[in-house]
């Protein structure tokens, strides 16, 4: 069975600071997609970025970046020039090739942007 | 229109109620989701409708009843349900099931539900 792990419960970065928040995932597949979504306290799940697993180059928008290792099975999202905007709960999340459409989401990183 | 649109947004309900939540999507999605989440946790997935059909039901107690009448709108039956079912229902809508071709599932606020 697929798992997903985030190990950071909450961080906290100054506004216009980089943070990194990280992922790993265990799956013996090897073809899937990772994905990192945000919810700020209005609570809608904002698709942040997605990776595909059989791309090499890490993927990229605007201030978000991932770092993929995917023999480390390590998946970690980079804020950079960060903004208030940003505090939310992050999610990680795996979705394999199973074909259900469905999402294995990790326990979530708390951000907190501070001015 | 990138929206999923979730009804009502907050729904107080006691234990012998019957009420539905409502989810509606018009980007010509094939497929749709139940999650539960509870404060401070990740979404659990609930159930998944595909091309209006029920394919996946991950072993959900019968006082949840999903209900998909068209491929627009997602419905969830609500009976006899629990203090610990209290929770945020949210709504999730994609391409298909397919994963090759399931790039983004666009997710719904939530109702917020509280069992008294």
């Amino acid at each position: 069975a697929q798992t997903v792990t985030q190990s950071q419960p909450e961080m906290s970065v100054q506004e216009a600071e980089t943070v990194t928040l990280s992922c790993t995932y265990d799956t013996s597949e090897s073809n899937y997609y990772l994905f990192w979504y945000k919810q700020p306290p209005s609570r809608q799940m904002i698709l942040v970025i997605r990776q595909e697993a059989y791309k090499q180059q890490n993927a990229t928008e605007n201030r978000f970046s991932v770092n993929f290792q995917k023999a480390a099975k390590s998946f970690s999202l980079k804020i950079s020039d960060s903004q208030l905007g940003d505090t939310a709960m992050y999610f990680c999340a795996f979705m394999g090739s199973s074909n259900t459409g469905k999402l294995i989401f990790g326990q979530g990183t708390t951000l907190q942007v501070k001015p | 229109d990138t929206e999923v649109t979730q009804t009502p947004k907050h729904l107080v309900m006691g234990m012998t109620n019957k009420k539905s939540l409502k989810c509606e999507q018009h980007m010509g999605h094939r497929a749709m989701y139940w999650y539960k989440q509870k404060a401070k946790k990740p979404p659990e997935l609930m159930f998944v409708y595909s091309y209006e059909k029920l394919s996946i039901n991950e072993s959900v107690p019968s006082r949840f009843s999903p209900e998909c009448p068209n491929s627009s709108l997602l419905n969830l039956h609500l009976h006899a349900l629990q203090p610990e079912d209290s929770a945020l229902y949210l709504c999730a809508s994609s391409q298909n099931i397919w994963r090759q071709t399931n790039t983004e599932a666009f997710f719904g606020q939530g109702t917020r539900l509280t069992v008294v």
